[in-house]
């Protein structure tokens, strides 16, 4: 079954600092992976999507994501923090199955300093 | 356009009532999904509704149960709920096509508090 792993629940960061949040994936076939980021009492909102061609996907918001075939990890950047990044984040995965099925990881809160 | 509209924001019921969960999206999508989120979770797919029809039921209660009237509109009808089904309910459209990984869009959610 197809599945990703967050494996920080939290990462701090300074405003101004570049951020990474983790994430590593295990499939069967390709690969398709998401980033939503998720505000206090919000719903989801997409971030940036890997299908195929260029390892490195740009999305929203500043945001990045850099896709590694040898370490199976899909990894959130940005270069320079702000403090409304503060939210909280989710690597998804396309289930393998023929529908449309996103398996989330557990999440991981961001926290940006002042 | 990528908006996906829920009423209501927030709803209380006790265990006895009936209510319903509403979702509608104007982007022509022809997939769409409800999830449920509890507290600090990720989200944990219920339904899938592709082409107007029920495509993925997640061994969901029959406490819960969906609807889709038109291409526009999800439904989610609930009756005798219980106090751990309090969580946030989210919908969510894509397009549906065949061979293409599509992005789901989500709604702002329902809070649904169970007394």
């Amino acid at each position: 079954a197809q599945s990703v792993a967050q494996p920080e629940d939290q990462v701090n960061v300074a405003e101004g600092n570049p951020l990474t949040v983790k994430c590593t994936y295990s499939v069967s076939g390709n690969p398709y992976l998401f980033w939503y980021v998720q505000y206090p009492n919000r719903g989801l909102q997409f971030l940036l999507k890997y299908i195929t061609g260029d390892n490195l996907v740009k999305g929203s918001y500043g945001f990045e994501a850099e896709f590694n075939k040898s370490q199976t990890s899909f990894h959130l950047k940005k270069p320079s923090a702000l403090v409304s990044d503060s939210a909280l984040y989710f690597c998804a995965v396309r289930d393998g199955t023929g529908f449309q099925k996103l398996v989330f990881g557990t999440g991981t809160r961001l926290l940006v300093s002042p | 356009d990528t908006e996906v509209t829920q009423t209501p924001k927030h709803l209380v019921m006790g265990m006895t009532n009936k209510k319903s969960l509403k979702c509608e999206q104007h982007m022509g999508h022809r997939a769409m999904y409800w999830y449920k989120q509890k507290a600090k979770k990720p989200p944990e797919l219920m339904f899938v509704y592709s082409y107007e029809k029920l495509s993925i039921n997640e061994s969901v209660p029959s406490r819960f149960s969906p609807e889709c009237p038109n291409s526009s509109l999800l439904n989610l009808h609930l009756h005798a709920l219980q106090p751990e089904d309090s969580a946030l309910y989210l919908c969510a459209s894509s397009q549906d096509r065949r061979g293409v990984t599509d992005t789901q869009y989500f709604g702002p959610g329902t809070r649904l508090t169970v007394l």
